[in-house]
């Protein structure tokens, strides 16, 4: 079936440095793909989306690319910030409907 | 604030007793997700609505069920609670069925059974 694939966390990163999330995917048919951020205690925010093959979404410094030939979309970003500290799911959804697949998430330690 | 509303936000009860859960979505919205958030799960599609009518439905229990009404907002309504059934138990809302439309989550509901 369809599923996504996150790397595990937690990740600790130094203020200022550089970001890379790794998300594959597997599905029968051409999804849209998404990531979710979750800071503690809140619900699910969208922080970026690609219906597409190579497009690139992006936001708040944040960016991913649909890679259809690596079935992948890496979040990356290039100076996290303290604030960045959070939960982040990469999912999937297609077909009528648009229930939404998600990966395991991956929690993100920013430290000053 | 994403727009939608649940409440309550947190719920403890005792295992074997019923809850409802209340979701409202974005002004505009037609569509409602429920999803499931525990530890050894991670996140779960449970059920969609769109303007009233379910869609689809995922990994939910018989013990659960859900509704749509008229005015758009939706319960999740869940019985003969275990203690596995303990979660964050979220809604999302989107302006159509499509998979291109985002979905916007409300901060969820934490269900507790003691």
């Amino acid at each position: 079936g369809d599923s996504v694939t996150q790397m595990e966390g937690p990740v600790t990163l130094s203020e200022e440095a550089f970001l890379t999330i790794n998300c594959t995917y597997t599905a029968t048919g051409y999804p849209s793909l998404f990531w979710y951020v979750q800071y503690p205690g809140e619900g699910l925010q969208l922080l970026l989306k690609a219906t597409k093959a190579d497009d690139k979404g992006s936001n708040k410094g944040f960016e991913a690319t649909y890679r259809k030939e690596t079935t992948s979309f890496h979040l990356e970003k290039g100076s996290v910030q303290v604030s960045d500290s959070a939960v982040y799911f990469c999912a999937l959804t297609y077909n009528q409907g648009g229930k939404l697949i998600f990966g395991q998430g991956t929690e993100l330690s920013v430290k000053p | 604030d994403s727009g939608v509303t649940q409440t309550p936000k947190h719920l403890i009860t005792a295992t074997g007793q019923r809850v409802t859960l209340r979701c409202s979505p974005r002004s505009g919205d037609l569509s409602v997700y429920w999803y499931q958030q525990s530890l050894d799960q991670g996140l779960q599609f449970l059920i969609h609505y769109y303007n009233g009518e379910e869609r689809a439905k995922g990994n939910i229990l018989e013990r659960f069920s859900a509704q749509q009404f008229p005015d758009l907002h939706s319960e999740l309504n869940l019985s003969s609670l275990e203690l596995g059934d303990s979660a964050l138990y979220f809604c999302a809302s989107s302006t159509a069925d499509s998979s291109n439309q985002p979905q916007h989550f409300g901060d969820g509901t934490r269900l507790s059974i003691l």
